[in-house]
């Protein structure tokens, strides 16, 4: 079972340049989330969808921008890389709200230089 | 908006009972509590959740106060592979669910 599938595993990028971060589930949830994880800190909400065609900013939306074409696909844009937007970055879906148990990806490891 | 507080980090020797405390003062009526853990280079996984009654599954237990304003994460007997972080996270405005910076569990042989 695939599950979340993230893509690319890691990448290095330089400041400036844009980048997308690919999200596929094949579970048919409705909730999808993009987080980023930085040293020694815990998860940071990016931004999340409900369901297709809709979506919310998180705490740390700047910077980042999200669509939700379909239920399978929640790509992730840096529309112009900094060096701090360096991080690992998490996509997860769920089937419901509140009750639904998050499924995640394997993470993203993003280098900015 | 509801958030929570845990410890930094705790200890605990291998084949001994665990107890993961989490403060949610704020919670509201209809915040459910998750808790999920996240191993070393991995993604986080899922552990528990519950919303007023105890909740057990092949993992843990989850202990919920019975105001609601705090709850533990009980691994009955830790293992190695428990080393781990642990979140302790309550629904937050539709599917805004934030996770906090976590407990890092060390497990002592």
């Amino acid at each position: 079972t695939a599950g979340i599938t993230q893509a690319p595993t890691s990448q290095i990028l330089a400041a400036g340049r844009s980048m997308t971060l690919r999200c596929t589930q094949d579970m048919r949830h409705n909730a999808m989330y993009w987080y980023r994880q930085d040293l020694g800190l815990g998860l940071r909400l990016i931004h999340y969808s409900n369901t297709a065609g809709t979506t919310g900013k998180g705490e740390v939306p700047d910077g980042y921008s999200v669509s939700r074409a379909n239920t399978d696909d929640f790509p992730l844009t840096l529309a112009s890389a900094v060096p701090s937007q360096t991080s690992v970055y998490f996509c997860a879906s769920s089937e419901e709200r509140n009750t639904g148990e998050l499924f995640f990806g394997e993470g993203s490891r993003l280098t900015v230089l | 908006d509801a958030k929570t507080t845990q410890p930094n980090s705790m200890e605990s020797n291998e084949e001994e009972p665990v107890h993961l405390p989490c403060n949610h003062s704020t919670i509201s009526g209809t915040d459910y509590i998750h808790w999920y853990r996240q191993l070393p280079s991995q993604g986080p996984e899922y552990v528990i959740h519950g919303l007023t009654s105890n909740v057990n599954n092949r993992m843990a237990s989850l202990a919920i106060a019975e105001d609601r304003k705090s709850s533990t994460l009980i691994l009955h007997r830790a293992t190695l592979r428990d080393a781990a972080v642990y979140y302790c996270i309550l629904k937050y405005n539709n599917n805004d669910m934030r996770f906090g910076a976590g407990t890092r569990l060390t497990v002592k042989p």
